[in-house]
């Protein structure tokens, strides 16, 4: 069964903290995204990468960095956590010959 | 620019149909993708079209018009396990082609 799995479901952290959040996903894809959701927002994009230490800015890459030095795994990293990055974070990965993502299952992240 | 355009919120009975619409404006397209994703879950992958015309899966049927930056998903013999929002992707084209999500509809099934 294919499988993206992301470090935590639920996070809460303190304004100025480093956030770092993990996405493993076992399907040898060469694309990983890495979104965030917000009622009547939809998903924005935040940053992707579609090669090993290869990365993209996306629509909303302001306050985030991302890192991917394995080809399963893309971190995002929030260098200092800010109240409004409080949101639901959701990795996903795609071959580069179909674009079907798959999605984990989000992180919910409240920053306080 | 680029735009994603579907109703915000649906609401159906149990057993019937409904047709969720989905207009876009991309700077290029390969296709379009239709996710279904319930509250507090991730998205998953209900269809894809390429070409114009109806694809049919079971009781999901997905639309696409290349020509009027149109696509339906129709949802036949509703059951409440279908409430969930709906999200219409098209290909972006390009050398990344990647997807871009509509805010997506979110459909209420009553008994």
């Amino acid at each position: 069964d294919v499988k993206v799995t992301q470090s935590s479901r639920y996070l809460v952290k303190r304004t100025g903290e480093k956030v770092f959040l993990e996405c493993v996903q076992d399907m040898d894809h060469e694309n990983m995204f890495w979104y965030r959701q917000d009622p009547g927002l939809g998903l924005r994009l935040i940053y992707f990468s579609y090669d090993v230490k290869m990365k993209e800015k996306g629509d909303i890459p302001e306050g985030y960095s991302v890192s991917r030095e394995k080809k399963e795994r893309f971190s995002l990293i929030l260098e200092s956590a800010s109240t409004n990055q409080t949101s639901m974070y959701l990795c996903a990965s795609s071959s580069i010959s179909y674009n079907e993502q798959f999605f984990g299952p989000g992180t919910r992240l409240t920053v306080l | 620019g680029q735009n994603i355009d579907q109703p915000t919120e649906m609401t159906a009975t149990e057993g019937a149909i409904v047709q969720i619409n989905c207009t876009y404006q991309t700077s290029g397209f390969n296709g379009l993708f239709w996710y279904q994703q319930h509250a507090g879950e991730a998205p998953t992958f209900l269809s894809y079209n390429v070409l114009d015309g109806l694809e049919e899966k079971g009781r999901f049927s997905s639309f696409l018009s290349r020509s009027k930056g149109y696509s339906y998903l129709l949802l036949k013999e509703l059951q409440m396990k279908d409430s969930a929002s709906y999200l219409c992707a098209p290909e972006g084209g390009g050398a990344t082609n990647k997807l871009i999500f509509g805010t997506g509809t979110l459909l209420a099934v009553q008994p």
